[in-house]
């Protein structure tokens, strides 16, 4: 099993739509969750983080954790063409300290 | 403002030839990190370091070196040795608290290897 884990996508969705982004990770003990939005050729930026179960909102970003799951997931409403980025899933585990282990992302496009 | 400086955005080596890859840091942070990315994939830890003067190995240490004499600064070195250093490398810093610390990133340097 892949420490974190995402669907690589393409995820496609119209403008105006809800944009669904899932991960799932290994490390039971893992405390601190964080989405990354990637432009192509930039460094990520963070968009989100999550440290307890449950759903936290920022403006049109949701994000939920299931930590009996091991399941964090993004959800963004009322999708803009601008969102059409890399979605990075990012996990602290214990082995790794203060260090964050990646996922390799989920490609969002969202069409006018 | 604070910040995280990398340099050089662009740089061409060589085969055979180390290069050295700089991160600056004004955040007052303690840890900071080193992350390579490739083409269509996630990021992958190289070195972190929490301390100064002490750093530890991440997921792909082979083939780089680091160092961590100051506090603001944590260059890489990416040595003869790596195979295959082509790549987009991203210098990151935190704070040490390990329950909420997100990373901050430097804007990276796109290595490649003529």
């Amino acid at each position: 099993q892949k420490e974190v884990e995402q669907n690589s996508g393409p995820l496609s969705v119209p403008e105006g739509a809800i944009a669904s982004l899932n991960c799932t990770y290994s490390d039971r003990g893992s405390q601190s969750f964080f989405w990354y939005r990637q432009y192509s050729g930039k460094s990520p930026e963070l968009i989100m983080s999550i440290y307890s179960n449950g759903d936290k909102e920022d403006g049109r970003f949701t994000a939920q954790l299931n930590k009996a799951s091991q399941y964090v997931s993004l959800l963004i409403r009322d999708s803009q063409p601008s969102d059409s980025a890399t979605y990075l899933c990012a996990v602290n585990m214990f082995r790794a300290g203060t260090a964050l282990i990646f996922g390799k992302g989920t490609t969002l496009s969202v069409s006018s | 403002d604070g910040g995280i400086t990398q340099s050089p955005k662009y740089l061409f080596r060589k085969e055979g030839q180390n290069v050295t890859l700089s991160c600056e840091q004004n955040l007052n942070h303690d840890a900071m990190y080193w992350y390579r990315q490739d083409p269509g994939q996630g990021l992958r830890l190289i070195y972190y370091s929490q301390i100064v003067n002490d750093f530890q190995k991440g997921d792909i240490a082979e083939g780089y070196s680091v160092s961590r004499e100051k506090k603001e600064s944590f260059p890489l070195t990416v040595t003869s040795a790596q195979k295959n250093p082509t790549a987009f490398y991203l210098c990151a810093s935190s704070t040490r608290d390990r329950n909420t610390g997100e990373l901050f990133f430097g804007e990276g340097s796109r290595l490649t290897v003529l």
